[in-house]
């Protein structure tokens, strides 16, 4: 157990519907990361915040978008959702900036768009 | 960009054989190599981290060696058991140590089956 925790766990929606995956980090973590696991994309990353701030984007779309909270868990929202939205959404958590820092990744929330 | 090449695709073994991964990355700002293992239903786990610094890093049946000449590190498990099959991914990230951001580029994964 890598202490990251992500609901739902499976998510089953139409095209066009909006959904939003919620994460929470390890206890004393600042960072979020988000990934969208695929069969053609792999991992790939796509936003981290870092204590409340976005710090990066990667190949996130417009239609999706991030917040961190100030108890430091995170929201991933995915808007107006195609057939090709169905993936494994990962978040992981990091310490410090700046730093080596290792990543530990939560269980993940499937979605399928239906 | 940083891009991640690994090989091989998918990787058979008998059990107590050991087993190689190897990866390429192409920026040479990357400075952090980790490892994940990946089990089916399960997110990344991480197994075992190399920072540039260093060119060998071992923990019990598993090491990963760096060549930052080459541009390439490798995953070693030896005595291979049953349960370390799993999907395996490498990645490699240039730490901004300005701006903190540690996106990790992941390379496409092992397959790794270790037979009975």
């Amino acid at each position: 157990d890598s202490g990251v925790t992500q609901t739902p766990k499976h998510l089953i929606t139409a095209t066009g519907q909006r959904v939003t995956l919620r994460c929470s980090p390890r206890s004393g973590d600042l960072s979020v990361y988000w990934y969208q696991q695929s069969l053609d994309q792999g991992l790939q990353f796509l936003i981290q915040y870092y204590n409340g701030e976005e710090r990066a984007k990667g190949n996130i779309l417009e239609r999706f978008s991030a917040q961190q909270f100030p108890d430091l868990h995170s929201e991933l929202n995915l808007s107006s959702l195609e057939l090709g939205d169905s993936a494994l959404y990962f978040c992981a958590s990091g310490a410090l900036a700046g730093t080596y820092n290792e990543q530990f990744f939560g269980p993940g929330t499937r979605l399928t768009v239906l | 960009g940083e891009n991640v090449e690994q090989h091989p695709s998918t990787l058979s073994v008998q059990e107590g054989d050991s087993a190689v991964i190897k990866c390429t990355y192409s920026d040479s700002a990357s400075n952090y190599f980790p490892w994940y293992k990946q089990e089916l239903g399960k997110g990344p786990q991480l197994i075992i981290d190399i920072r540039s610094n260093v060119g060998e890093k071992k923990d019990q049946r598993i090491a990963v060696t760096l060549n930052k000449t080459a541009k390439h590190f490798s995953l070693h498990i030896t005595e291979t058991q049953p349960e370390d099959s799993a999907v395996y991914f490498c990645a490699a990230t240039p730490a901004n140590m300005n701006t903190g951001f540690q996106k990790l580029v992941f390379g496409t994964g092992t397959r790794l089956l270790v037979s009975p």
